[in-house]
């Protein structure tokens, strides 16, 4: 079975510096799929990006990057330029590339402070 | 287009009582997902239906039934409350375009109390 381990429960980061948060993961499988999703106290669950693993290119959308090491089974998520808006609950995600098999797993989630 | 839309947005129930959580998608996708998120946990999933007619069971699907009764609709319905089943509880729906399982979308939410 696959899992999904982010070892940071809290983080925090300075208005405009830059952090990064890890995940692992373990699966023996080839094709997957990993995400970042962002949960806001409103608790709507957002994409922040997608990463296929047959990319080998990582995946970058404006401010949001990630480093994904697929040897290594790591996928670690780069805010630059951190803003009071990106404070929230940053969970990394699984998927399977078995088309059958297309709910997600989720790690238990890295709770991000923006101090101003 | 509202995406995926769950009522109630709030429950209080107690212990014994039945319920039903709906969820609706106007993105025309073909799979459905219910997840439940507790404290300090990440979503897990409770069951799933890949296309209408079929449901699946989850990590977690003990005291929960679905239906899938249409391709818009997935409802989870709670037959006898538990305490441990307080929760937020997530819809969530993707869509499957040959081999390739799109961006899964979420609801907001249903936040439910069982005293």
């Amino acid at each position: 079975a696959q899992t999904v381990t982010q070892s940071q429960p809290e983080m925090s980061v300075q208005e405009a510096e830059t952090v990064t948060l890890s995940c692992t993961y373990d699966t023996s499988e080839s094709d997957y799929y990993l995400f970042w999703y962002k949960q806001p106290p409103s608790r709507q669950m957002i994409l922040v990006i997608r990463q296929e693993a047959y990319k080998q290119q990582n995946a970058t959308e404006n401010r949001f990057s990630v480093n994904f090491q697929k040897a290594a089974k790591s996928f670690s998520l780069k805010i630059s330029d951190s803003q009071l808006g990106d404070a929230a609950m940053y969970f990394c995600a699984y998927r399977s590339g078995d088309r059958s098999q297309g709910n997600l797993i989720f790690g238990k989630g890295t709770k991000l402070s923006v101090k101003p | 287009n509202a995406g995926v839309t769950q009522t109630p947005k709030f429950q209080v129930l107690k212990t014994g009582q039945s319920m039903t959580l709906q969820c609706a998608q106007d993105m025309n996708h073909n799979s459905m997902y219910w997840y439940r998120q507790d404290p300090g946990m990440g979503l897990r999933l409770i069951y799933y239906s890949a296309s209408e007619g079929t449901t699946d069971k989850g990590e977690v699907p003990n005291g929960y039934n679905v239906s899938r009764l249409n391709k818009r609709e997935f409802s989870l319905r709670l037959e006898s409350a538990a305490p441990s089943q307080t929760s937020v509880y997530f819809c969530a729906s993707n869509r499957q375009v040959g081999w390739t399982q799109e961006t899964q979308y979420f609801g907001p939410g249903t936040r439910l109390l069982v005293l």
